[in-house]
């Protein structure tokens, strides 16, 4: 069975703090990975898909990466505004969601 | 551009009531999803439509029926609600139209969800 696990479940930074995201798979046939960004009372909303290992993508203060057991979500000098609870998300015949980290920036 | 949009946002229903949540996109997508979310548990697939005409059982599909009435609309159904059924539901749709899987290699764009909570 697929397995997506994230980490940490929380996180607090000091605006500017650069950190970084973890999403780990067990998948057998990854067809991609996903990001995706959930503010309070929104859905998800994406951000990145990520397709073999190697593979990076940029996206303002986000980017993110791709190994062959796991992925980073990195975040360099967050803003307040990067605040949000980010979910990865993968699979072969169907995705499977982790159950996210929830990033708050302080100013 | 609208995206997905879920109706209604909020709902209180009581114990054995029925309702149905409707989602519609305008993306022009082949595949639509039925999703709820629960603390800590993270996003679970109840139902989804590969395409036009056809809807397939996710992981939690019982007490839950679907209707794919057109391309663009695709909607759940809660028969007799229960208390187990409150969650925030979120439907989705992708560019995908595999008839026979369930996963997609295109990211999934969401609506903003219906919180529905049974008394």
């Amino acid at each position: 069975e697929d397995q997506v696990t994230q980490s940490p479940e929380a996180l607090r930074l000091q605006e500017g703090e650069s950190s970084s995201l973890n999403c780990s798979y067990t998948v057998s046939g990854l067809r991609g990975l996903f990001w995706y960004r959930q503010d309070p009372g929104k859905g998800p909303e994406f951000l990145f898909t990520l397709y073999s290992a190697g593979e990076e993508k940029e996206k303002e203060r986000l980017k993110a990466t791709l190994t062959k057991k796991e992925s980073f979500l990195h975040i360099t000098a967050p803003k307040p505004e990067d605040s949000a609870t980010y979910l990865c998300a993968g699979g072969s015949q169907k995705v499977t969601f982790g159950t996210g980290t929830k990033l708050q920036v302080i100013p | 551009n609208a995206g997905v949009t879920q109706t209604p946002k909020f709902r209180i229903l009581k114990i054995g009531q029925s309702m149905t949540l409707q989602c519609a996109q305008d993306m022009n997508h082949n595949s639509m999803y039925w999703y709820r979310q629960d603390p800590g548990m993270g996003l679970r697939l109840i139902y989804y439509s590969a395409s036009e005409g056809t809807t397939d059982k996710g992981e939690v599909p019982n007490g839950y029926n679907v209707s794919r009435l057109n391309k663009r609309e695709f909607s759940l159904r809660l028969e007799s609600a229960a208390p187990s059924q409150t969650s925030v539901y979120f439907c989705a749709s992708s560019e995908d139209s595999r008839a026979l899987m369930v996963y997609s290699n295109q990211p999934q764009h969401f609506g903003d969800g219906t919180r529905l909570s049974i008394l």
